[in-house]
């Protein structure tokens, strides 16, 4: 079964900074996506950039940028000029590209604190 | 564009007492539907998903259990409330294609008492 772990449990960041958030996981598939996923005071899961593990490119969404490596089996967001609304939990999650896979598996979040 | 509604959005119930959430999806057709349970702190976990009307996995064998009477209506459903049911339930619909990222709805915080 395939596990996501992230170790940072909290991080805190200046405003207009640059933060990066780690995530790992287990797999012995070759073929995934990855996704961090926001998570505000709303509780609401918003999606904020996925990578397909056959594109070596890191995916890139406008602050947001992904450091994918994949023989390491790692997947950091970089969060540049960093905002107050970024403020949130994130969390990491994956996901088999196999038909019959239907869940995100999760990590257990890293909540990311902007500072004033 | 897609929508997806969640209620009630805050629910306090007794243990012992009957639970019904209920999930809608507007602005798609046949989405894939999933119900995941979010305890305080923790990641998510998936409880259920649908490929269909009437068709329902389940991937954690519990207190619960999921309907889907139509196309974008997805419900979760209890006989009777543990304390251990007390969590934030989310749920996700996907479209088939070539997308595997799921969107959430809003939530609903559960507290048993």
């Amino acid at each position: 079964a395939q596990t996501v772990t992230q170790s940072q449990p909290e991080m805190s960041v200046q405003e207009a900074e640059t933060v990066t958030l780690s995530c790992t996981y287990d797999t012995s598939e070759s073929d995934y996506y990855l996704f961090w996923y926001k998570q505000p005071p709303s509780r609401q899961m918003i999606l904020v950039i996925r990578q397909e593990a056959y594109k070596q490119q890191n995916a890139t969404e406008n602050r947001f940028s992904v450091n994918f490596q994949k023989a390491a089996k790692s997947f950091s967001l970089k969060i540049s000029d960093s905002q107050l609304g970024d403020a949130a939990m994130y969390f990491c999650a994956y996901r088999s590209r196999f038909q019959g896979a239907q869940k995100l598996v999760f990590g257990q979040g890293t909540r990311l604190t902007i500072n004033p | 564009s897609q929508t997806i509604h969640q209620w009630p959005a805050t629910l306090v119930q007794p243990v012992g007492s009957p639970l019904s959430l209920e999930c809608t999806v507007e602005g798609t057709s046949n989405p894939n539907l999933y119900w995941y349970r979010q305890a305080a702190g923790r990641g998510l976990q998936l409880l259920f998903y649908s490929v269909g009307i009437g068709q329902i996995s389940s991937e954690v064998p519990q207190n619960l259990s999921a309907s889907r009477p139509q196309d974008r209506q997805f419900i979760l459903s209890s006989k009777k409330l543990l304390l251990s049911d007390s969590g934030f339930y989310l749920c996700a619909w996907r479209t088939l294609g070539l997308s595997y990222e799921q969107y959430f709805g809003p939530g609903t915080r559960l507290t048993v008492t």
